[in-house]
């Protein structure tokens, strides 16, 4: 596997359902992101670690939980979601947290809240 | 605030049509800007990038120019192919005090016809 891998691409879950999304990267960076993808809104940043440590949390309603046990993995456990957080979910990574660090996106996961 | 403003989609061109997306910025400081690319079914990945005022930007025959009295960032390309058909974000990040967060405008979808 290269780059950034993230699973299960596509998930359907009920609003009383725990499921979590799991993200993967193999380009030795230090940072990872995860984002909201809505349509027709501008990509929402969700959380950032750096170094395995939380740096980041933009007012993410606490039914979404992140956890960052190594440099390489980062997952987004979701519980009683609503219907309006169905979004794609990208996870990204970074060399570092620095601003002229490029972003290296995965392919996503599609989420379907019923 | 600090926000990106892209102009509205979706664009239709012709195969070998000349293309501009407008990107305009707000942000404080000296801002970096990007320019992302989503093909269907990917995560985005970066274009091209502008660390500093009158850097220009190039790859696969695109360009953007940071220019800094206008805060813009257009995209342009002189000859467009139909494997140009995706989505284009204008973002930014810039390292001042306590945000190293990429800002990110909401996207253009460019669909290239033969």
């Amino acid at each position: 596997e290269t780059g950034v891998t993230q699973t299960p691409r596509h998930l359907v879950m009920g609003m009383t359902n725990k499921k979590s999304l799991k993200c993967e990267q193999h380009l030795g960076h230090n940072a990872m992101y995860w984002y909201k993808q809505s349509a027709k809104k501008p990509l929402e940043l969700m959380f950032v670690y750096s170094l395995e440590e939380r740096v980041e949390n933009n007012s993410v309603p606490s039914r979404f939980s992140p956890e960052c046990p190594n440099s390489s993995h980062l997952f987004l456990h979701l519980h009683t979601l609503q219907p309006e957080d169905s979004a794609l979910y990208l996870c990204a990574s970074s060399q570092d947290r620095g601003a002229y660090n490029e972003q290296f996106f995965g392919p996503g996961t599609r989420l379907t809240v019923l | 605030g600090n926000s990106v403003t892209q102009m509205e989609g979706p664009v239709t061109l012709s195969e070998e049509a000349f293309l501009t997306i407008n990107c305009t910025y707000t942000a404080t400081g000296y801002p970096s800007l990007f320019w992302y690319v989503q093909y269907p079914g990917e995560g985005l990945q970066l274009l091209l990038k502008a660390t500093k005022a009158d850097d220009k930007g190039s790859n696969k025959g695109f360009e953007a120019t940071y220019r800094k009295e206008t805060t813009s960032f257009h995209l342009e390309k002189g000859s467009v192919q139909v494997s140009d058909s995706a989505v284009y974000f204008c973002a930014f990040s810039y390292s001042g005090a306590g945000s190293y967060q990429l800002t990110f405008g909401k996207g253009t979808k460019l669909s290239v016809i033969p």
